[in-house]
């Protein structure tokens, strides 16, 4: 049964600060990764999917990387904004179209 | 593109009753539809998946006969809590896929009281 973890489950930073969001899961056989955006009581933004074949995405001050065999992911933010602040979520889709959610990192940029 | 409307945004229904949450798929057809819940600062866990003009398929632990699941047409699918009870209060969304990834509803917060 594939398991994600996601480490820490909250972050505080201040503004500017660049940080890293841990990612990991215990099956390596997966199609992809998808990492999320989850703003309080509102749904999920996509913000990079990667696949199994590639070792990262980039979009904007956002950094995704995939070490499939090793069951690890790490979402970079640089240069933090207030704007930041929600919740991230990674998850992997496995065969069947089922996705596996992590549990978030609570993110909070003060200003 | 790819946006998948859900409605409504929040619900407060007293015990017993039903309640009907929507989800439309604005710009491209949705032959598949999952159905997830979340509870406070947990993980959205996965109840079903719905297909197009055949039976939703649920996971294990997961009442069909509570949880009714619809996907009548290329753009609709909804689901239905049926005789709801304070502990089914949660978070529901649901997401479809698109463009080798998925992409989710805004969700629907459901009160019972």
């Amino acid at each position: 049964k594939q398991e994600v973890t996601q480490i820490p489950a909250a972050l505080s930073v201040p503004e500017g600060e660049n940080l890293v969001l841990n990612c990991s899961f215990t099956d390596s056989a997966i199609y992809n990764l998808q990492w999320f955006r989850q703003d309080p009581g509102k749904g999920l933004t996509s913000l990079l999917l990667i696949q199994s074949s590639q070792r990262e995405q980039t979009s904007g001050r956002l950094n995704a990387s995939l070490d499939k065999s090793s069951g690890r992911s790490t979402l970079y933010i640089a240069a933090s904004q207030p704007g930041d602040s929600a919740t991230y979520l990674c998850a992997v889709e496995t065969s069947g179209s089922r996705l596996t959610f992590g549990e978030g990192t609570q993110l909070t940029v003060n200003p | 593109g790819a946006v998948v409307s859900q409605h409504p945004s929040r619900v407060i229904c007293k015990s017993g009753t039903s309640v009907k949450i929507e989800c439309r798929s604005l710009d491209f057809q949705a032959t598949t539809m999952f159905w997830y819940r979340q509870f406070p600062k947990k993980s959205l866990m996965l109840m079903a998946t719905s297909n197009e003009g055949s039976k939703a398929t649920y996971e294990q632990g997961v009442e069909k006969d509570k949880f009714l699941i619809n996907h009548a047409s290329l753009t609709l699918s909804t689901l239905t809590v049926t005789s709801a009870h304070p502990e089914d209060s949660s978070f529901y969304i649901c997401s479809a896929p698109r463009h080798a990834g998925y992409t989710f509803g805004s969700g629907t917060r459901l009160t019972v009281v």
